[in-house]
C-alpha cells in the first residue's frame, strides 16, 4: 500500500515563526502536492513538485515555500506563520506517467493553529 | 479555468436509505473526474474515477457515478447508505498542469454527509 506520511497531526506555532510541514511517501513518486483545506473551500493547491528540486505554484502560494530535495520528502515551509494561515495540510503523491493520470494519494493532514 | 460545484454543504439521510451527491463542473476538454471520501481526522480516500468510456463507474465501498456530459455533471450514489458512510465527500476535477505528466486537481467545497441510526 502507498504510504504519505506527515511529521505532525497537530501543531500549534506562534505568530512570526518559521514553521516546517514535513511530508514523506514511500511510493517512489515523481509527484508531490501540499494542499490547504478550510471548511467551506474545499482544497486548495499551495503548490506541487514534479521531481526533485523542481516545483510550481499552484492556486494560493503566497506566504508558502517549498523543498524538494529527496524524491520521498517534500517540506511545505511558512516563512513567518501567521494567523490567517491556521488550517489543515494535506499533502499527496502520484506516479507521473506520459499520457495518463495517476491517483493522488493523501496523508493523514496537519492541522496548524497559529497564535 | 477548471471548476467544480457541489451545491450541497451538508445531508442528512437515514441508515438504509439510499444516497445521491451532486457534482457539476466546468472544464472545457474532456474532464476526468473523481470522487474522495473523508472520514473525520483523516487524509482523503478515492472512491471512483471517471476518464472515458462507460459513463457509469464503480467504485470501493458500493458507491457508482454517472457521467452526464449533458449536464456536466457526475453525481455519487449508493443505493443503502450504513452510518459508516458518515464523512465528507470531494468531487474533484483534474487539468494538467505545465509539468509533463503532472496534473492538478481542482476540488468542490465538499459535502457533509450525516447518518442517522
Amino acid at each position: 500500500d502507498v504510504k504519505v506520511t506527515q511529521s505532525s497531526r497537530y501543531l500549534v506555532k506562534r505568530t512570526g515563526e518559521k514553521v516546517f510541514l514535513e511530508c514523506v511517501q514511500d511510493m517512489d513518486h515523481e509527484n508531490m502536492f501540499w494542499y490547504r483545506q478550510d471548511p467551506g473551500l474545499g482544497l486548495r493547491l499551495i503548490y506541487f513538485s514534479y521531481d526533485v528540486k523542481m516545483k510550481e505554484k499552484g492556486d494560493i502560494p503566497e506566504g508558502y515555500s517549498v523543498s524538494r530535495e529527496k524524491k520521498e520528502r517534500f517540506s511545505l515551509i511558512l516563512e513567518s506563520a501567521s494567523t490567517n494561515q491556521t488550517s489543515m495540510y494535506l499533502c499527496a503523491s502520484s506516479l507521473k506517467l506520459g499520457s495518463s493520470y495517476n491517483e493522488q494519494f493523501f496523508g493523514p493532514g496537519t492541522r496548524l493553529t497559529v497564535l | 479555468a477548471q471548476s467544480v460545484t457541489q451545491p450541497d454543504i451538508h445531508i442528512t439521510v437515514s441508515e438504509g436509505a439510499s444516497l445521491e451527491l451532486r457534482c457539476n463542473y466546468s472544464y472545457g476538454a474532456t474532464p476526468y473526474l473523481f470522487w474522495y471520501v473523508q472520514s473525520p481526522g483523516q487524509g482523503l480516500q478515492l472512491l471512483l474515477k471517471y476518464f472515458s468510456g462507460d459513463t457509469l463507474v464503480q467504485g470501493i465501498k458500493g458507491f457508482e457515478a454517472e457521467f452526464k456530459r449533458s449536464q456536466s455533471s457526475f453525481n455519487l450514489r449508493k443505493p443503502s447508505v450504513h452510518w459508516s458512510d458518515a464523512a465528507e465527500y470531494f468531487c474533484a476535477v483534474a487539468d494538467r498542469g505545465s509539468g509533463a505528466g503532472s496534473y492538478q486537481l481542482t476540488f468542490g467545497k465538499g459535502t457533509k454527509l450525516s447518518v442517522i441510526p
